[in-house]
């Protein structure tokens, strides 16, 4: 079954401390992986993607995300997190078998709070 | 840049009522995602359209229906409202061109509570 799972459900830091968030997926076939942002009270926003190529890739905000295909991992990373940064995180992968659907399937989501 | 625009953004129904939940997608997108994201929860895939016709269907409820239209607006139209409707419904976009098919564009959402 196609599933995404993120190990860390809370998650609080102090302000310049590093940050890195799990996230493994199980999905029959090439993928493509997300991360998204939900910040309070707002939808949910891109930062970065990964479809193919080099495996780290780089997103908005000072986000990285490296895709480990070994692992089926697609962590996200950022060297030093600023209070602006708490929100909840999504991992979330959908295939590139050419289907009708490219449907996303997300992970439970990581709840950051950055403390100043 | 245009984004993905629903309406309305905040909605209060009574059990067993109808609502009904409009998305407008980016311009030029073709095709369209419903996702519901309750309380604490991730979002849920409920259904797509690609070109005015149904793509894929997900964990929809029967009492829920979908449609797109010609200009590509899309409208999740809900009856028989129960409480565990209440949730956040967001819509998003793509456009299926290469490997933009892959990437959705999320709109504002909208809050549906069921008193």
């Amino acid at each position: 079954a196609q599933s995404v799972s993120q190990h860390n459900h809370h998650v609080i830091l102090s302000e310049a401390a590093s940050l890195e968030l799990g996230c493994n997926y199980s999905y029959g076939g090439t993928v493509n992986l997300f991360w998204y942002v939900q910040y309070p009270g707002q939808h949910l926003q891109l930062l970065l993607k990964y479809f193919s190529g080099d495996p780290l890739v780089k997103g908005i905000k000072g986000f990285e995300a490296e895709f480990i295909k070994s692992k089926f991992s697609f962590n996200l990373r950022k060297p030093s997190v600023q209070w602006s940064d708490t929100a909840e995180y999504f991992c979330a992968v959908n295939g590139r078998d050419g289907g009708a659907t490219n449907k996303l399937i997300f992970g439970t989501g990581t709840l950051l709070a950055v403390q100043p | 840049a245009a984004g993905v625009i629903q309406s309305p953004r905040h909605l209060i129904k009574e059990k067993r009522e109808t609502a009904t939940l409009k998305c407008y997608p980016i311009p030029r997108h073709d095709t369209v995602y419903w996702y519901q994201q309750g309380p604490g929860q991730d979002p849920q895939f409920l259904i797509s359209f690609y070109e005015k016709m149904q793509s894929d269907k997900g964990s929809i409820p029967d009492r829920f229906s979908a449609q797109q239209f010609s200009d590509y607006h899309s409208e999740l139209n809900m009856s028989s409202l129960e409480l565990g409707d209440s949730a956040l419904y967001f819509c998003a976009s793509s456009i299926r061109q290469g490997s933009s098919s892959y990437e959705q564009y999320f709109g504002p959402g909208t809050r549906l509570t069921v008193t």
